[in-house]
């Protein structure tokens, strides 16, 4: 059973940075492309930024480009999302997001999110 | 960027209802178009991918069709539980980018 599970949301100032991870299990993760998409609060989806499986080319949306970076460790079946500078429209839950084998742009799995609210 | 426009914002139907969302794009998507059903407190589901084929373990009530800019999302027979958001999604150029969603409420 696919499992993703994230971890290191909470409350950070304006300016501040955090690091998100996504610990994957029930699949071979070294494998597939991984995403985070995330969704400020009542609001729609917004696809953060994707990383492939094996060469680690990475992709991100203009609105975090510069100011968040994508990892894995496929060691270790994490994925990670490192944000600096953050700002307050970056209030959000993060969702870890796993590709299907047909295509990094079709999700098929998604952890639970994490919540990250970025206020003084 | 590829803007995907969603309409209706709300759609409010009956169980055993016919329900047409439709996705438009701002540009041509080819065929990589993506739907997804979000419920309260929850991640969302995939259920078509690439326009038109069912990801594993959807009903056969669920259908999706269209080309190019035009795209629709099609539940032949309401039940109670498909009260959901319903996103679209364009794969076809990076940033992948999501319609603001339709609510459907039964």
């Amino acid at each position: 059973e696919v499992q993703l599970l994230e971890s290191g949301g909470g409350l950070v100032q304006p300016g501040g940075s955090l690091r998100l991870s996504c610990a994957a299990s029930g699949f071979p993760f070294s494998g597939y492309a991984m995403s985070w998409v995330r969704q400020a609060p009542g609001k729609g989806l917004e696809w953060v930024s994707v990383i492939s499986g094996r060469d680690g080319s990475t992709s991100y949306g203009d609105s975090v480009k510069g100011r968040f970076t994508i990892s894995r460790d496929n060691s270790k079946n994490t994925l990670y999302l490192k944000m600096d500078s953050l700002r307050v429209e970056d209030t959000a839950v993060f969702y870890c997001a796993k590709a299907s084998m047909l295509a990094a742009g079709i999700i098929d799995y998604w952890g639970l999110g994490t919540l990250v609210t970025v206020s003084s | 960027e590829i803007v995907l426009t969603q309409s209706p914002a709300t759609l409010s139907l009956s169980p055993g209802e016919r329900a047409t969302l439709s996705c438009r794009a701002s540009q041509s998507v080819s065929s990589y178009l993506v739907w997804y059903q979000q419920k309260p407190g929850q991640a969302p589901r995939l259920l078509i991918y690439d326009a038109s084929n069912r990801a594993t373990g959807i009903p056969a009530r669920f259908s999706g069709s269209g080309s190019g800019t035009d795209f629709t999302l099609t539940i032949s027979s309401l039940e109670p539980e498909d009260s959901a958001v319903y996103y679209c999604l364009q794969r076809s150029n990076w940033p992948y980018t999501f319609g603001q969603g339709t609510k459907l409420e039964i």
